[in-house]
């Protein structure tokens, strides 16, 4: 399979702890992104790279996440001192540079449960 | 900013019949607009994209849809109905300075037998 992958596909937490999850993007895409979906809403904006740099971060995005990019290939997404609220899908996405713009390929998403 | 506002929140149609899901945009200049579906364990899959070209836009799966700028609408329809239709769709604009989606809330489709 050579679509968008994410693991862990499931994660239970107790509310404080960390948590992070990794995204393999298609491997030719050198944009990558970072979507949020909570239950009976659409997907929410967070981050977005190009290669590895960190283009922008939406004010959803606050200062108990971080996501990185290291190489421009896989990336993770960290949540650090987890809350209740956090509680949601993540989504990754990835896509060629601007010529194919708003065509994203998702990946299946890393579904977070904070207890 | 650009947004977009999906006016059913569920819609159901029996087999066999059309089926409209509507969206409604708000955009200071001419939008970028797309269909999303997101099936149940599935990653979300782009259905149609408008961009400027046609208004009549064309996707998989016989879906299809209509720019109207005069009503600020891209409503997406299908003449007939399959089972394996139901999903839930988005409609999304792109935010052409950063590149990114903008999704609405998303209308769930049941199709009854």
């Amino acid at each position: 399979d050579t679509g968008v992958s994410q693991d862990p596909r499931h994660k239970i937490t107790k509310r404080g702890q960390n948590v992070t999850f990794r995204c393999d993007p298609i491997s030719e895409h050198n944009r990558l992104y970072w979507y949020r979906q909570t239950l009976g809403q659409g997907p929410e904006f967070l981050t977005y790279f190009q290669n590895e740099a960190q283009l922008e971060k939406s004010r959803l995005l606050s200062d108990r996440f971080s996501a990185e990019r290291p190489k421009g290939s896989f990336s993770t997404l960290e949540i650090q001192r987890t809350e209740q609220g956090d509680s949601a899908m993540y989504l990754c996405a990835s896509s060629l540079p601007a010529g194919n713009t708003g065509e994203l390929f998702f990946g299946e998403g890393s579904r977070l449960t904070v207890l | 900013a650009q947004s977009v506002t999906q006016l059913d929140s569920h819609v159901s149609v029996s087999e066999g019949t059309p089926v409209l899901l509507r969206c409604n945009y708000s955009s200071s200049y001419s939008p970028s607009l797309f269909w999303y579906v997101q099936h149940p364990n599935k990653g979300l899959q782009l259905l149609l994209k408008y961009t400027s070209a046609a208004t009549l836009v064309k996707g998989i799966n016989g879906f299809e849809a209509e720019f109207k700028k005069s009503e600020t609408s891209f409503h997406l329809t299908k003449p007939s109905a399959h089972m394996s239709d139901a999903a839930e769709y988005f409609c999304v604009v792109i935010n052409q300075g950063a590149q990114k989606l903008v999704f609405g809330q998303g209308t769930r489709l049941t199709i009854n037998p």
